[in-house]
């Protein structure tokens, strides 16, 4: 069974434009949840999608979006891009099935940085 | 939302030495999972603990979450140059399939 993908793997913007990265999950999973990795704040939690609704929302401002299509792809996208967005953005997949504890399976990431 | 504190934040030893990363939070989590990343890639699931107290052996690492499910600790028996890498502790929410995530442990294994 492939593994999650995410591409592009390496991304270099400026400051002001705008992004969008994109995450392919495991066959047969429907949950996408979303990642900000930082070496000063960790791993923090954008937001989640499950059959193309969002579930769950991280503490993040506005310019920070997703979508998730039909087929459980799932692409974020990041506007107005600031020096502080520089990351790795890791997405991981699921089944999703609420209430069950169930094993999430991380992509490898994209990483960004802006200049 | 719920914060988990990992220590120490770095942590370089000598090949065949033990140790053991904490992972603490005030509030109490559903269960508690470690993950194990490497440069350039994604974090991947070593163990997930659920009942407060509970105990499990993965060959040289040990978990163990407290009676009250606030804290975590991970024991590696005689380390080897091949448990190199960041070693993250999250806690899944009551909520759901949110994950809270500490900001990990660098371990590096020196020969």
């Amino acid at each position: 069974k492939a593994g999650v993908t995410q591409t592009p793997r390496y991304l270099i913007k400026t400051r002001g434009q705008q992004v969008t990265l994109s995450c392919s999950p495991i066959s047969g999973h429907r949950s996408v949840s979303w990642y900000q990795q930082t070496p000063g704040q960790g791993l923090q939690f954008l937001f989640e999608y499950f059959s193309e609704t969002q579930r769950n929302k991280g503490n993040f401002p506005g310019r920070f979006s997703g979508r998730q299509f039909s087929n459980s792809r799932s692409e974020m996208n990041v506007s107005t891009l600031e020096l502080g967005d520089s990351a790795l953005y890791l997405c991981a997949s699921s089944r999703g099935l609420a209430g069950e504890l169930e094993k999430q399976y991380f992509g490898p990431g994209t990483r960004l940085t802006v200049l | 939302t719920q914060l988990l504190e990992q220590s120490p934040q770095f942590l370089s030893i000598q090949e065949g030495e033990n140790l053991t990363v904490y992972c603490n939070s005030s509030s109490v989590f559903s269960s508690l999972q470690w993950y194990r990343q490497e440069p350039g890639e994604g974090p991947v699931l070593l163990v997930t603990v659920v009942t407060g107290g509970e105990v499990k052996k993965l060959k040289r690492l040990t978990f163990q979450f407290g009676d009250a499910r606030k804290d975590s600790s991970l024991h590696i028996t005689a380390a080897q140059p091949g448990d190199t890498g960041l070693y993250l502790c999250a806690g899944e929410e009551t909520s759901g399939s949110r994950l809270t995530f500490g900001e990990g442990t660098q371990l590096t294994v020196n020969p």
